[in-house]
């Protein structure tokens, strides 16, 4: 079955720490994985892709196959970066995103 | 450019009433997708719509249903609503085909059944 895990609901960290939040997946095939943010009384949107390889206001994500993992990485957090990220996986059948339950990042000053 | 909408942003109905979400799609959007987020959940997927046909559904009961407009804004239908069905329910819309994955989301209809 295809599906997003998020081990932890919640991660504090301080400003300037690194962070780094978790994300497998299990897909058959080969899987396109994402990360949507959600900033505090803002809409859901998308940070990244796995295919463009690009870093967005810091943050980046490898994509490992052999470990199924997608985790996204910030070397310094900033108190900006506090929202809640969720990791998504599309659907090798039309454009169905599958959300993992979403990560709650508090970085405190 | 216009970002998606969605109608009502609250809503409370008892439990066996039918309900209607409205949802109008970013300009230049031909596809709308659908999603409820329960409380402390991420989004699941419900269905998509393309040039007002049905494009993928996810696990629901056929009590969940939708439509797509020639102006590609769509609604969301429910009807013997659950206790269960309370959550936010997230209308996004995106590109066709391979610019999917870059969905747009407004900013979601919050129903509570009583």
């Amino acid at each position: 079955a295809q599906r997003v895990t998020q081990p932890e609901k919640l991660l504090s960290v301080f400003k300037g720490a690194p962070v780094e939040l978790k994300c497998n997946y299990s897909y058959s095939g080969s899987p396109e994985l994402f990360w949507y943010v959600q900033y505090s009384r803002q809409r859901l949107q998308l940070l990244l892709r796995h295919i463009s390889r690009e870093s967005i206001k810091g943050f980046t994500a490898d994509l490992n196959k052999g470990e199924t993992s997608f985790h996204l990485k910030k070397p310094f957090a900033q108190e900006e970066d506090s929202a809640m990220y969720y990791c998504a996986l599309k659907d090798n059948q039309g454009g169905k995103l599958i959300f993992g339950q979403g990560t709650e990042l508090s970085v405190k000053p | 450019e216009t970002g998606v909408t969605q109608s009502p942003t609250h809503l409370i109905k008892t439990r066996g009433q039918q309900v209607t979400l409205r949802c109008s799609s970013q300009s230049g959007h031909n596809t709308v997708s659908w999603y409820q987020q329960a409380l402390g959940q991420g989004p699941q997927f419900i269905f998509q719509y393309y040039r007002e046909e049905e494009n993928g559904r996810g696990n629901f009961p056929p009590r969940f249903s939708g439509l797509q407009f020639p102006n590609y804004s769509s609604e969301l239908n429910v009807n013997a609503l659950e206790l269960d069905d309370s959550a936010l329910y997230l209308c996004a819309s995106s590109l066709p085909g391979p610019l999917t994955y870059e969905q747009y989301f407004g900013p979601g209809t919050r129903l509570t059944v009583t």
